[in-house]
């Protein structure tokens, strides 16, 4: 069975500082794993995906995330949070045949002027 | 682009009444899914479907059921709604050869 920790429920940043969003996974397979993004009242955005072929994982508008086997983590960094970055972020592992999909609870980010 | 498009963004029903859920994609995939979204709770998988008639329980299915007469529509139908039914209601499709799931803008359904 899968499953997905994320770590924090949510996050407060101040504008120009780094984002840095935990995630922890369980698979028993070699996994796939993604972000996604959701801005309010907006469906859910693929941010980045990984899936084997290089840990460190480079997505969309400057975000990135690293494969941890070791740590069975993937945590998602930006090195400067824009304002428009505020929203919320989901993790989540699959079996790589989509049937089963395993979401985090999600992580609110919060960006301060 | 992949454009998945929901029926309604916001629905207010009553408890009772017969609820259809709408989702169309655009780009021949054969996978389609339909989640609920509840705050603290992430996405939890309600049906999914991978080819036209064909079905499949996600986690949560109790009180939902689900047609899919065409590959690019999945609906979401309740029987009979319930308050604890409210919630944000999401679609999404991907290839077969795939694991990638692209979303519609969701529905706000309450029921009152």
């Amino acid at each position: 069975a899968q499953s997905v920790t994320q770590l924090d429920s949510h996050v407060s940043v101040s504008e120009g500082t780094p984002v840095l969003l935990r995630c922890n996974y369980s698979s028993s397979y070699s996994p796939s794993l993604f972000w996604y993004v959701q801005h309010p009242n907006k469906g859910l955005q693929l941010l980045l995906k990984y899936t084997s072929a290089a840990t460190l994982v480079k997505g969309i508008n400057g975000f990135e995330a690293e494969f941890k086997k070791s740590e069975t983590s993937f945590h998602l960094t930006k090195p400067s949070a824009h304002m428009s970055d505020a929203a919320e972020y989901f993790c989540v592992v699959s079996d790589r045949f989509g049937g089963d999909m395993r979401f985090g609870a999600g992580t609110r980010l919060t960006v301060k002027p | 682009d992949v454009k998945v498009t929901q029926s309604s963004r916001y629905l207010v029903k009553r408890t009772g009444e017969k609820v259809f859920l709408e989702c169309v994609q655009d780009m021949d995939h054969e996978n389609m899914f339909w989640y609920r979204q509840d705050p603290g709770l992430g996405l939890r998988l309600i049906y999914f479907s991978y080819d036209v008639k064909m079905k499949e329980k996600g986690d949560i299915p109790e009180g939902y059921s689900v047609s899919r007469e065409k590959k690019e529509r999945f609906s979401l139908i309740l029987e009979s709604a319930s308050t604890n039914q409210t919630s944000m209601y999401l679609c999404a499709s991907t290839r077969a050869d795939t694991d990638t799931q692209y979303f519609g803008p969701g529905t706000r359904l309450t029921v009152l």
